[in-house]
């Protein structure tokens, strides 16, 4: 499984934005990136993922590396309820039964500051 | 809403005990998976299943098995349970290709 690579912590203060760094370097050409966040006392909740182009939803915004080596989840305007873990993580596209599972790292801690 | 609904928040079971984890999706998902998560290492994949009847090891099965005998229900099986045993439990449904959409876990404390 291709690996990636999260700071394991990060601060911020409320209502600023927040850029949440992942790096990839061994990512395959049909791995998809897909955030996903742990509130506290939850299971963890999907977020946002891509391939090669830039997304936004609702919840926040992916900038993707052009060489697709590295992303950054970008949470525009971030709340005392964005304070969760933020695990970036490599999915294969592949419809191979093994490769729908994905493997979670360790994940940024963020804490957001009132 | 996708729901996936774990039976029990809290559990507490003795040692040598079977221990059943039950877990329900109602979305019609594929795919069913099974996570255990404890401080410094994260969530790890126990089993999953991508059918009825069908399931492959994940990373950590030993000590585990699995059964899904309908679609919508995976349950995850401690054929004897141990301390190091202990640990939250996540459970997790998706279609092909689709987001993972997780339960709330089930805290097991094996005594």
């Amino acid at each position: 499984d291709a690996k990636t690579t999260q700071p394991n912590s990060m601060e911020s203060n409320e209502e600023e934005p927040v850029h949440l760094p992942c790096n990839h370097s061994t990512i395959s050409g049909t791995d998809y990136i897909h955030w996903y966040r742990q509130l506290p006392s939850q299971g963890p909740e999907y977020v946002i993922h891509g391939l090669t182009s830039n997304v936004n939803n609702r919840m926040a915004s992916l900038a993707i590396a052009e060489d697709r080596k590295s992303s950054t989840l970008i949470l525009h305007r971030a709340t005392l309820r964005d304070a969760a873990v933020y695990y970036c993580i490599l999915r294969a596209s592949l419809l191979i039964q093994g490769a729908q599972k994905l493997v979670f790292g360790q994940g940024t801690r963020l804490t957001i500051n009132p | 809403d996708v729901k996936v609904t774990q039976s029990s928040r809290y559990l507490v079971k003795r040692t040598g005990e079977k221990v059943f984890l039950e877990c329900v999706q109602d979305m019609d998902h594929e795919n069913m998976f099974w996570y255990r998560q404890d401080p410094g290492l994260g969530l790890r994949l126990i089993y999953f299943s991508y059918d009825v009847k069908m399931k492959e090891k994940g990373d950590i099965p030993e000590g585990y098995s699995v059964s899904r005998e309908k679609k919508e229900r995976f349950s995850l099986i401690l054929e004897s349970a141990s301390t190091n045993q202990t640990s939250m439990y996540l459970c997790a449904s998706s279609r092909l290709r689709s987001p993972l959409h997780f339960g709330n876990g089930t805290r097991l404390t094996v005594t």
